[in-house]
């Protein structure tokens, strides 16, 4: 089966300018999550839908980050406008379900890197 | 809050030797603790751990999890240079499916 992809694999933006991330999960995955992983930390959840709902977004920085999964498959983040605490990687992951009783983890894509100058 | 430490953060070894990396953590109404390997970008998984005293293993990788004390380990015997990566452990609650990330073990291993 394909992987998750995203896309693009690299940015380099300036501060304050925008970017946006693409992503397109495992076919038939409903659930997608957004995960930021800053150099020499672990990933941190950005946004998690299931299906083209939002189900947590609690740790979204929703002054400049927006994240969209319309019609339940592919989903973009933005950030805008981008600040220098910004560069970091940008994983996107995917799961069959989400909610309580799943019982597996999820597969992630290859990321985005981000450098913000 | 739910919380995951890794020790250590960062270990340098040599070919053939064997490693133990460690996960504690605190979580409310814990579900399951996952470990990813994370060579380049995409953490790639290894397993998911749900019940306390059960070994899973996959060649030279195993790991184990006990939920009295609540951490976990993953050992690989044999190390080869192939094996240097980020080691992620992850574990997830019953009130939803996402899972809180711990910072990550980084190993490297020489020729």
């Amino acid at each position: 089966e394909a992987g998750v992809a995203q896309s693009p694999r690299y940015k380099i933006i300036e501060k304050r300018q925008s970017v946006a991330f693409w992503c397109n999960p495992i076919s038939g995955h409903a659930t997608l999550y957004w995960y930021q992983q800053i150099l020499g930390q672990g990933p941190k959840l950005l946004i998690q839908f299931q299906n083209n709902g939002v189900v947590d977004d609690s740790q979204l920085p929703k002054d400049r980050f927006s994240a969209e999964r319309l019609k339940g498959v592919d989903s973009t983040l933005k950030i805008q406008p981008a600040k220098l605490e910004d560069s970091a990687v940008y994983l996107c992951a995917s799961s069959l379900v989400g909610g309580q009783g799943a019982n597996y983890g999820y597969t992630f894509g290859s990321g985005t890197r981000l450098t913000v100058v | 809050e739910d919380k995951v430490v890794q020790s250590p953060l960062s270990l340098v070894v040599h070919e053939g030797d064997t490693v133990t990396l460690n996960c504690s953590y605190e979580v409310t109404n814990f579900r399951s603790l996952l470990w990813y390997k994370q060579e380049k970008k995409a953490p790639t998984f290894l397993f998911m751990l749900t019940s306390s005293g059960i070994e899973k293993k996959s060649g030279r990788l195993s790991s184990i999890l006990d939920k009295k004390e609540l951490f976990s380990i993953l050992n690989i015997t044999a190390t080869q240079t192939g094996d240097s990566a980020i080691y992620l452990c992850a574990v997830g609650n019953n009130y939803g499916q996402n899972f809180v990330f711990g910072p990550g073990t980084r190993l490297s291993v020489l020729p």
